[in-house]
C-alpha cells in the first residue's frame, strides 16, 4: 500500500540553523511528490514538488529537497530558517498508477528568534 | 472564483444530526480531493474523483460518511449521524490531470466542524 512517512514531528531551532526535515515513502509505478506548508492560521500551499528530472528541486523561500530513488526519500531542507518559517509541513506523494495523494503526518517547526 | 472555495468555514451540530459540507473547486480542475485534519492527525484522506471515474472512497473512515460530484463540478461531503470524533477540519483540493500524472493541488480554506 502506498504511504509516505516523516519522521520528526516536532522541530524546534534558532533562526539561522539550518533544516532538515525527513520523509520516505512507499510506492508502485511512478512517483511525485510535494512538501506543503501550513502557516499559523492559513490554508495549505505548495512549497516545492518532483515529478521527473533533477533530483534536487528548489522551492519557494529557499527551500529545497532531494528525490533519492536508492533511499526512497524526499527530505526538506534550508540552509538557514527564519522565525517566519515557523509552520507545519507536510511531505506528500502521488502514485501514477492511483492518482490519490496521500500526506504524511506532518511536522511542526518552531523557529526561534 | 481564482481558488477553491468551501462552505461553511464554520459548522457546530449537536451530535446525531447530518451534516453537508461544500466544495467549489478551481475551474477545468478534473480532480477533487476531500481530506480530513485533526489535531495531531495530520491529512487524512478521504475520497477523490477524477474526471467520470468512480470516485476512490477507500479513506471514507465509516458508512455515515459520502460524497458526490455533481457534473465534473461542485462537491458535497455528507456525514450523517455526527458523532464527537468528527469534528476536525475538512479540506478540499482540486487539480489538474494531464496524462495521469496529477499537477499541484490547491486547497481551499477548510470547514472546521464541531461536534458537541
Amino acid at each position: 500500500a502506498q504511504s509516505v512517512s516523516q519522521h520528526n514531528h516536532h522541530v524546534i531551532l534558532s533562526e539561522a540553523a539550518s533544516l532538515e526535515l525527513g520523509c520516505n515513502y512507499s510506492y508502485g509505478g511512478t512517483v511525485n511528490l510535494f512538501w506543503y506548508v501550513q502557516y499559523p492560521g492559513q490554508h495549505l500551499q505548495l512549497l516545492l514538488k518532483y515529478f521527473s528530472g533533477d533530483p534536487l528541486v528548489k522551492g519557494i523561500k529557499g527551500f529545497e529537497a532531494e528525490f533519492i530513488k536508492s533511499k526512497f526519500s524526499f527530505n526538506l531542507r534550508k540552509p538557514s530558517v527564519q522565525w517566519s518559517d515557523t509552520a507545519e509541513y507536510f511531505c506528500a506523494g502521488i502514485s501514477s498508477n492511483t492518482g490519490k495523494l496521500i500526506f504524511g503526518q506532518g511536522t511542526t517547526l518552531q523557529v526561534k528568534p | 472564483g481564482a481558488g477553491v472555495s468551501q462552505s461553511p468555514s464554520n459548522k457546530v451540530t449537536e451530535k446525531g444530526k447530518d451534516v453537508e459540507l461544500r466544495c467549489d473547486p478551481i475551474s477545468g480542475h478534473t480532480a477533487l480531493y476531500w481530506y480530513r485534519q485533526s489535531l495531531g492527525q495530520g491529512l487524512e484522506f478521504l475520497i477523490y474523483f477524477q474526471g467520470n471515474s468512480a470516485p476512490d472512497k477507500s479513506g471514507l473512515p465509516s458508512d455515515r460518511f459520502s460524497a458526490e460530484r455533481t457534473g465534473g463540478s461542485v462537491s458535497t461531503l455528507t456525514i450523517q449521524r455526527t458523532q464527537q470524533e468528527d469534528s476536525a477540519v475538512y479540506l478540499c483540493a482540486s487539480s489538474k490531470v494531464v496524462s495521469r500524472n496529477t499537477g499541484e493541488l490547491f486547497f481551499g480554506e477548510g470547514s472546521r466542524l464541531t461536534v458537541l
